[in-house]
């Protein structure tokens, strides 16, 4: 079955420790995105790629980095520099343009806390 | 800049009852709305969306949305709800297109919905 699979499920991290969490797709989609949630707060997107090689800043970028080597492949580092990175994350991947129905679909999530 | 507002963090009902779940919307040009429902510990499941055409918008699982331009809200509502359908409910607005076409959704801070048996 097509869809996108995050991991690990559950994660612990102690202070001024770099974690990368995992995001993988079959959907074929050009577009991934990585968002953080808070309760309360709804989700506030990080880092988006529309493209292998090639992605951009979202509206809480720092503290965290990504790559995109590969179309399938949108991992997410959260770096010793994130100040508050104890959340539930999760990754959603899209068509683009003018296919883009506005639908995103999303993983399972990862919950990173912060000992 | 695009916008919603959930402006209620919890709705409750009684099962069989009929359910609506607020939201209301500021965009530039015509919106593009959507709502997704958000299980304990799980992702978000696309519910249904408002392009264009009719004001009602059936979706999955038997829910519907109107839209209303003059109210400038996107209320998600169901006939009869029931036990399974408590869960956290967001809803979302399409952003303007940015770079190769890619589009962003805004999403709101979400509505939980608790359904009494």
């Amino acid at each position: 079955d097509g869809g996108i699979t995050q991991s690990p499920k559950y994660l612990f991290r102690k202070e001024g420790q770099n974690v990368t969490l995992s995001c993988e797709q079959n959907l074929n989609h050009d577009a991934m995105y990585w968002y953080r949630q808070d309760p309360g707060q709804g989700l506030r997107l990080i880092y988006y790629s529309q493209i292998v090689n090639d992605f951009q800043k979202g509206d809480i970028a720092e503290g965290y980095s990504v790559s995109r080597e590969k179309k399938e492949s949108f991992p997410l580092t959260v770096t010793s520099a994130q100040k508050n990175p104890t959340a539930f994350y999760l990754c959603a991947s899209s068509t683009l343009g003018q296919g883009f129905s506005g639908e995103l679909f999303f993983g399972e999530g990862s919950r990173l806390t912060v000992l | 800049a695009q916008s919603v507002a959930q402006p209620e963090d919890q709705v409750n009902v009684a099962e069989g009852n009929p359910l609506t779940v607020k939201c209301t919307y500021s965009v530039s040009g015509n919106p593009y709305l959507f709502w997704y429902v958000q299980y304990p510990n799980r992702g978000l499941q696309f519910l249904l969306k408002y392009i264009t055409g009719d004001n009602l918008v059936k979706g999955s699982y038997g829910f519907e949305a109107e839209f209303n331009k003059s109210q400038t809200s996107f209320h998600l509502k169901k006939p009869s709800a029931l036990v399974s359908d408590s869960a956290l409910y967001f809803c979302a607005v399409r952003d303007p297109p940015s770079g190769a076409g890619s589009y962003q959704l805004t999403f709101g801070k979400g509505t939980k919905l608790s359904v009494i048996p």
